[in-house]
């Protein structure tokens, strides 16, 4: 099935550092979202994109919708420990209802 | 005044047992979902409703039941419960079909022994 992969995998970076990591897709999307989840948490939106191109901040986060429409990525400035939990990309496939997740990249800032 | 909430927030139950979790949203929204979150923390869609109709049903085995009395709760009912149902369950919704902004639950750990 459809996939989006998301990279880094993982990312071990010193508080203060900014924070880069992407989300691809072999097929195009009309929407992408950006999720944090906290440990034993559900996932919380952090930025929706809805156009290509489209460049969208939320306090130090922000995020851009790809122009081919087949990725994104979210850049996290000056990082804080409280910006640790994994990320999650998502869009709904292309006229359906249903929502996919990335594989998620997992944050962990050391003081 | 919690959005998506779910019950119970932890199961531990025995293999072949029949369980179910909850959910409750007050937000309003027309669509519900439920996604299974295996221990690589990869997100899986099971189910969707839109307005108490069964929109997405992946392949998910039938002892899987979802049930939504009205368009505010959405339940999901799983028989003869087998180790590999271990997971976390998470409930969401969102505002209309076709709006893919959904809003999670907490989660449901589900233990299987």
């Amino acid at each position: 099935g459809q996939q989006l992969n998301q990279s880094p995998q993982s990312m071990f970076i010193q508080e203060g550092e900014d924070v880069s990591m992407n989300c691809t897709s072999s097929s195009i999307f009309n929407t992408w979202l950006w999720y944090k989840q906290d440990p034993g948490e559900g996932p919380v939106l952090l930025i929706a994109l809805y156009k290509a191109g489209e460049l969208t901040s939320n306090g130090r986060l922000t995020a851009q919708f790809g122009i081919t429409r087949k990725d994104s990525f979210l850049n996290i400035s000056a990082s804080i420990p409280s910006d640790v939990g994994i990320y999650f990309c998502a869009g709904p496939i292309y006229n359906t209802d249903k929502l996919i997740f990335g594989t998620g990249t997992r944050l962990q800032v050391f003081p | 005044d919690t959005a998506v909430s779910q019950t119970p927030k932890y199961l531990v139950t025995q293999m072949g047992n029949d369980k179910s979790i909850k959910c409750e949203q007050n937000l309003g929204h027309d669509t519900m979902y439920w996604y299974k979150q295996d221990s690589k923390k990869f997100l899986k869609i099971m189910f969707s409703y839109n307005n108490k109709e069964l929109i997405i049903n992946e392949t998910v085995p039938n002892r899987f039941s979802p049930k939504s009395p009205d368009k505010a709760h959405l339940n999901l009912h799983i028989n003869s419960l087998e180790l590999g149902d271990s997971a976390v369950y998470f409930c969401a919704s969102s505002p209309a079909r076709g709006e893919a902004e959904a809003f999670f639950g907490q989660g449901t750990r589900l233990t299987v022994v």
